[in-house]
């Protein structure tokens, strides 16, 4: 089965710009996640949705973070504006809604903030 | 709130020889239990995980880690070495009650030499 995808996979920008990433999770996964993982750190929890409804937003950065799963499939993370400390790569992964299953992640956007 | 700890930021091991990354962690409940790979520029991938049963779980390219609810740890072994091993792996943790996010660990850079 195919992977989950992301795009792009590089991105540079300057602060106080504007950016939006891209998620097609594994067909039928009911649950998304988007992590943001900083340089020699482990990912980080953004936002889970199941479906299209939002479970956990409780760690994303609401004054310039924003994400969307519409008709419970694909989603978009955006950041405006960017500041220097949003550069991360963020990691797109799913899962089939099983509390104790593993989540399978995409190859991730690494963005950098100049 | 779960934690994960990882103490050892690389772990070097002479290609043949056995290996164990360590991991401990914190959690309300009963944990649930992870360990990923991440090759440079992919995403996660997924090694093994914990529910309830064995203390010893097997996962793929023949790694495996031992539950010890006593000591709170979750290590991750393998037998042989293989250079090919080389990669940083992650811990992850979440509880098995009502609403818990998955927590890594900040990762354990294994370095296989030939």
């Amino acid at each position: 089965e195919a992977g989950v995808a992301q795009s792009p996979r590089y991105k540079i920008i300057e602060k106080r710009q504007s950016v939006a990433f891209w998620c097609n999770p594994i067909s039928g996964h009911a649950t998304l996640y988007w992590y943001q993982q900083i340089l020699g750190q482990g990912p980080k929890l953004l936002i889970q949705f199941q479906n299209n409804g939002v479970v956990d937003d409780s760690q994303l950065p609401k004054d310039r973070f924003s994400a969307e799963r519409l008709k419970g499939v694909d989603s978009t993370l955006k950041i405006q504006p960017a500041k220097l400390e949003d550069s991360a790569v963020y990691l797109c992964a799913s899962d089939p809604a099983g509390l104790a299953g593993e989540q399978y992640f995409g190859p991730g956007t690494r963005l950098t903030v100049t | 709130a779960q934690s994960v700890a990882q103490p050892e930021d690389q772990v070097n091991v002479a290609e043949g020889n056995p290996l164990t990354v360590k991991c401990t962690y914190s959690v309300s409940g009963n944990p649930y239990l992870f360990w990923y790979v991440q090759y440079p520029n992919r995403g996660l991938q997924f090694l093994l995980k914990y529910i309830t049963g064995d203390n010893l779980v097997k996962g793929s390219y023949g790694f495996e880690a031992e539950f010890n609810k006593s000591q709170t740890s979750f290590h991750l072994k393998k037998p042989s070495a293989l250079v090919s091993d080389s990669a940083l792996y992650f811990c992850a943790v979440k509880g098995n009650t009502g609403f818990q996010k998955l927590v890594f660990g900040t990762g354990t850079r294994l370095l296989v030499s030939p």
